[in-house]
């Protein structure tokens, strides 16, 4: 159990287009995900809060505009990244939440996607 | 502001024996701790876990140590095997909140 997936996982692009990334709890539901970015060699920074139904809480210094979160269903979120810049190169990663009274996976666990490599020429 | 942190960016370790990942933090708040392991290039895999009402939990290899007064916990692997070499991140949350707060990460090399 616990399978988060995601789909690209890598993707190229030219600078100025937009590229979308999908995030999947394939086994569990979940109203909250999250969206993570990581640069080489340092830690995992939280952008945003996914949550189904609602608008996404973003971090402080993430440009909502720049980053849209759409949480259409309670096993999909979608981050994209909008007229894409090479400084937006980074390694995206979601996670979620399962939601309670959905078996044995901890609650208060975040299971992760596999990330996507996002590189803007 | 670093409020998790992990002071050994790495760790290499003989096959066999324990590897021991220090993780401090600064926010009292906290009251839920995790740790994950990563590859490269993949999403950090979800190992082991701890709440404030606790000082230990295991699981099998695994024992997460926390010591509230002196806010922090550490990762016991024992015995350490080849294929526990990866980045080992240490996550700190307050529970309800959701909001994930992780270190900067401990490379560890188990050597054969």
């Amino acid at each position: 159990g616990a399978v988060v997936s995601q789909h690209p996982s890598w993707v190229i692009c030219k600078s100025g287009t937009s590229v979308k990334i999908e995030c999947r709890s394939l086994d569990f539901q979940a109203t909250t995900m999250f969206w993570y970015r990581q640069f080489p060699k340092q830690s995992l920074m939280l952008m945003a809060t996914s949550n189904e139904g609602s608008k996404a809480t973003y971090e402080q210094g993430v440009e909502k505009d720049k980053f849209l979160i759409n949480h259409a269903s309670l096993t999909l979120s979608t981050l994209t990244v909008t007229s894409a810049h090479p400084e937006d190169s980074s390694f995206y990663i979601c996670s979620a939440n399962r939601d309670r009274g959905q078996g044995s996976l901890a609650v208060d666990t975040q299971y992760f996607g596999p990330g996507t490599r996002l590189t803007v020429l | 502001d670093q409020q998790v942190k992990q002071n050994s960016p790495s760790l290499s370790v003989q096959e066999g024996r324990i590897s021991i990942l220090n993780c401090d933090y600064t926010n009292s708040m906290f009251d839920y701790f995790l740790w994950y392991k990563k590859y490269p290039a993949e999403g950090p895999t979800f190992l082991i876990s701890i709440s404030s009402i606790k000082d230990k939990n295991e699981d099998g290899r695994f024992t997460v140590f926390l010591n509230k007064s002196a806010k922090h916990l550490s990762l016991h692997i024992v015995p350490s095997q080849p294929g526990d070499s990866a980045v080992y991140f240490c996550a700190a949350f307050v529970s309800g909140t959701y909001k994930y707060i992780f270190g900067t990460g401990t490379r560890l090399k188990v050597l054969a």
